[in-house]
Formats: C-alpha cells, structure tokens, sequence
C-alpha cells in the first residue's frame, strides 16, 4: 500500500453546510485523485492533481473544489453540501516516472449529507 | 469519452466453480486496462493490468485476464473461485489525464458473491 490516509473516515452533515475532506499521503506520489463511490455508477473522477497547486477537474466536479499546497495532502470541498453528495469518497495516489503505473487508493471517507 | 460497461452487476457462484466477468470499453484507441478488486468494507487493490504485449494478463490471487482488441473486451477469469474471492470487481480504462497523469474510467462494478 502507497501509505494513503483519508479524514475523517465517516462524517454526518447537514444540507448546506461546507465540509473538507483531507487526503494524506507519505509516498511522494506527483498525482493524486478524488473519487467517489455510488452503487450502480461505480468510482467517478471528482478532480485530481498532477502536481503541488496543478489540479484538473475529473467528470463530476459540479460543487466540488480541491486544493494541494503540498505534495503529500490533497483537500476535497464541498462548498454546500447536498443529499446527493452522500457517498464513499476515496482517495488515490500514482507515482510519476512510468506510464505504467498504477493507482493507489486509501481507505475512504463515507459521509452523509441529511 | 470513454465508457466502460461491466454486464453482470451480480454474480453467485459455489466454491470451486469457475469465474468469468465480463468488461467491455469504448475507446478504438490504444488502451491500457485495469482489474481492481475491493473486498468488504476496504479500499480497492490492483487485480492485474494490461499495457501491452501478451493478451493474456496473469495477477494475483490466480486471476488472470484476456485483452481480445476485436471485441473490446477485457475479461476477467479464475478457474476456481474461493469463498474469499468475496467481492466487487472493477474493471477500468486508462485515458492521459492534463499534466501527464493517468486518469482512469471505472465500470459500475460487478459484485461477487462465494457460497460455500
């Protein structure tokens, strides 16, 4: 494992409210990613980063924003949160240097939008 | 964009039996593709993957995978499947993300039920 934590690991919230989601990594992977997770739609691309302050949007980036002032943590934010953000959210991380690398993917972070 | 369909959403089987999941994608391109598993209440782990070469793609645990271009299919298969091959499989296509990354297009999952 690419040594990939995620905070907090379950989170309840209420509509309208922001929340920051924390990705943590000690690999010095360049890339970094945020997915979430629905039954039936499987992992969709939120954002990613291909470098400190580089971030890119992925297909489901409507109401989300990241941030990366560090390689080693990647910040996802809900700016008002909505029942329809209630998902899995993981995080995942890919070294630079071969395209033949793989990602690697952290615990998750299960929140709840009520 | 690229899609990738995953046909069987649920699967039972008994140990012992053999396993086929079926992956199918869009791109007519070069692709590489990707086999993640994710077993109960834990983080998704590299299967295998394809780049090139071989078609036939050995991972771990005994899973191996065929990249038939033709079909556009990148099927995941285990002779004998194991009560803790208990999971949900996803099968994924890897398209060049801004800045030289890769970014991958998951299907919807096929989860994996071994009866004993």
């Amino acid at each position: 494992d690419a040594g990939i934590t995620q905070s907090p690991r379950h989170k309840v919230t209420e509509t309208g409210t922001p929340v920051t989601l924390r990705c943590h990594q000690t690999e010095n992977h360049r890339y970094m990613y945020w997915y979430r997770q629905d039954p039936g739609h499987g992992l969709r691309l939120i954002h990613y980063s291909y470098g400190v302050k580089d971030t890119d949007k992925g297909e489901v980036s409507d109401g989300y924003s990241v941030s990366r002032s560090k390689t080693e943590d990647f910040l996802l934010t809900l700016e008002s949160a909505t029942s329809s953000q209630t998902s899995v959210y993981f995080c995942a991380t890919m070294a630079s240097g071969s395209s033949y690398n793989e990602q690697f993917f952290g615990p998750g972070t299960r929140l709840t939008v009520l | 964009a690229q899609s990738v369909s995953q046909h069987n959403h649920h699967v039972i089987l008994s140990e012992a039996a053999s396993l086929e999941l079926g992956c199918n994608y869009s791109y007519g391109g070069t692709v590489n593709l990707f086999w993640y598993v994710q077993y109960p209440g834990q983080h998704l782990q590299l299967l295998l993957k394809y780049f090139s070469g071989d078609p036939l793609v050995k991972g771990i645990k005994g899973f191996e995978a065929e990249f038939i271009k033709s079909k556009f299919s990148f099927n995941l298969r285990k002779p004998s499947v194991q009560w803790s091959d208990t999971a949900e499989y996803f099968c994924a296509v890897k398209s060049k993300g801004t800045g030289g990354g890769n970014k991958l297009t998951f299907g919807t999952g096929t989860q994996l039920k071994v009866e004993l």
